[in-house]
């Protein structure tokens, strides 16, 4: 888990803004993700990334988007097409099949 | 697709006794069933995982155990003390799948 970094730790997003999530890893894991959870909710699979440059769709896509330039980075960009953003956002990596870990999370708010 | 179904949603028990968390998969494909412990504005935790070709696995006061058969596992918690209070998420896999699925989390609550 040390591995993993998430930025900012809180994140305030304007009406009609985009915002992005910052997501690394130095645990040269191929697979990343992004999950929602939602206050005593579960986890919402948005987007993963099995290898670089490649990306699908969860659940929960819409309003979202992903880049997988980097193996270490999976970066979440929250735009303004997603209308209830406020929510516990986790990044988390692993090898396919196997267990995942997860970085210590971004809370965004809406102001 | 898979679904996991977990069950109590939350669960309150007296220190010193156990607790039993339930979690019931779809897919007989699945291999792979990881528990996550998530305490209140952290992030999952991985305490325990078990693979299908084992039945029990132990690790000090927890344990998992899996029936194929019914397509169903759970995690055991002896002794608890309150530091056990969080969230408890189970979660299932298969080879070549790159996604867990995740069971719905039980809340619990050990009282002093």
């Amino acid at each position: 888990d040390g591995g993993i970094t998430q930025s900012p730790k809180y994140l305030f997003r304007k009406e009609g803004q985009n915002v992005t999530l910052s997501c690394e890893q130095n645990l040269n894991h191929d697979a990343m993700y992004w999950y929602r959870q939602d206050p005593g909710q579960g986890l919402r699979l948005i987007y993963y990334s099995q290898i670089v440059n490649d990306f699908q769709k969860g659940d929960i896509a819409e309003g979202y988007s992903v880049s997988r330039e980097k193996k270490e980075s999976f970066p979440l960009t929250v735009t303004s097409a997603q209308k209830n953003p406020t929510a516990f956002y986790l990044c988390a990596t692993g090898q396919g099949g196997e267990t995942q870990y997860f970085g210590p999370g971004t809370r965004l708010l809406v102001l | 697709g898979e679904n996991v179904e977990q069950h109590p949603s939350t669960l309150s028990v007296q220190e010193g006794d156990s607790a039993v968390i339930k979690c019931t998969y779809s897919d007989s494909a699945s291999n792979y069933f990881p528990w996550y412990k998530q305490e209140l504005g952290k992030r999952p935790q991985l305490i325990i995982d078990i693979r299908s070709n084992v039945g029990e696995k132990k690790d000090q006061r927890i344990a998992v155990t899996l029936n194929k058969t019914a397509k169903h596992f759970s995690l055991h918690i002896t002794e608890t003390q309150p530091e056990d209070s969080a969230v408890y998420f189970c979660a299932a896999s298969w080879d070549s799948s790159y996604k867990l699925i995740f069971g719905s989390g039980t809340r619990l609550l050990v009282r002093p």
